[in-house]
């Protein structure tokens, strides 16, 4: 099956610090892609969609300049969190669609800021 | 808008044990169902789908049928193992899953042997 890989798979970093988060797509061309955020015993909250070349669509209450989308190619798209604060450290996960295939996840990223 | 809702857990159950786990949903129009499942460490992966009223989508073992009338798609396993252990999410979202999916959230199965 498709395959969608994200690195790191955890990071760590400081208050006010930035980080880049990377989600390809290995053996598909994802011509959307999605990112995800994960709180503990919650569900998957949407952040926002990405289609490749344009601009990413955000969700109601997702803060477009912290966290940043680029979705360069058809195999990479990046999130990164700006100005980074404790309340950022979630579990971010994307996911990546392509036509005529669904939506595959990929195993996420850990970001603790401290 | 759409939304999902799935029973609380944790959900524990002994090996080869009958499994339920209680999804309804609201939605306009004629969505897609999933349930994903989420192992300890790993993304979330398809389990199964069904995409119009009625349908059955199985795999592992693991059933849903999609219940129009009830508005429900709940999972079963007739015997869990130990291997099932893991966050069950069930998702609704347009045909074919490409594209914006609305997750319930989520419900954790420990299986003991």
């Amino acid at each position: 099956g498709a395959v969608v890989s994200q690195h790191p798979s955890w990071v760590i970093c400081k208050s006010g610090t930035s980080v880049k988060i990377e989600c390809r797509s290995l053996d598909f061309q994802a011509t959307t892609m999605f990112w995800y955020r994960q709180f503990p015993k919650q569900s998957l909250m949407l952040m926002a969609t990405s289609n490749e070349g344009s601009k990413a669509t955000y969700e109601q209450g997702v803060e477009k300049d912290k966290f940043l989308i680029n979705h360069a190619s058809l195999t990479l798209s990046t999130l990164t969190v700006t100005s980074a604060h404790p309340e950022d450290s979630s579990f971010y996960i994307c996911s990546a669609s392509g036509e005529r295939v669904e939506q595959y996840f990929g195993p996420g990223t850990r970001l603790t800021v401290t | 808008g759409n939304s999902v809702t799935q029973m609380e857990g944790p959900v524990t159950l002994s090996e080869e044990a009958f499994l339920t786990i209680n999804c309804t949903y609201t939605a306009t129009g004629y969505p897609s169902l999933f349930w994903y499942v989420q192992y300890p460490g790993e993304g979330l992966q398809l389990l199964l789908k069904a995409t119009k009223a009625d349908d059955k989508g199985s795999n592992k073992g693991f059933e849903a049928t999609y219940r129009k009338e009830t508005t429900s798609f709940h999972l079963e396993k007739g015997s869990v193992q130990v291997s099932d252990s893991a966050v069950y999410f069930c998702a609704l979202g347009p045909q074919g899953g490409s594209e914006k999916l609305v997750f319930g959230k989520g419900t954790k199965l420990t299986v003991n042997p």
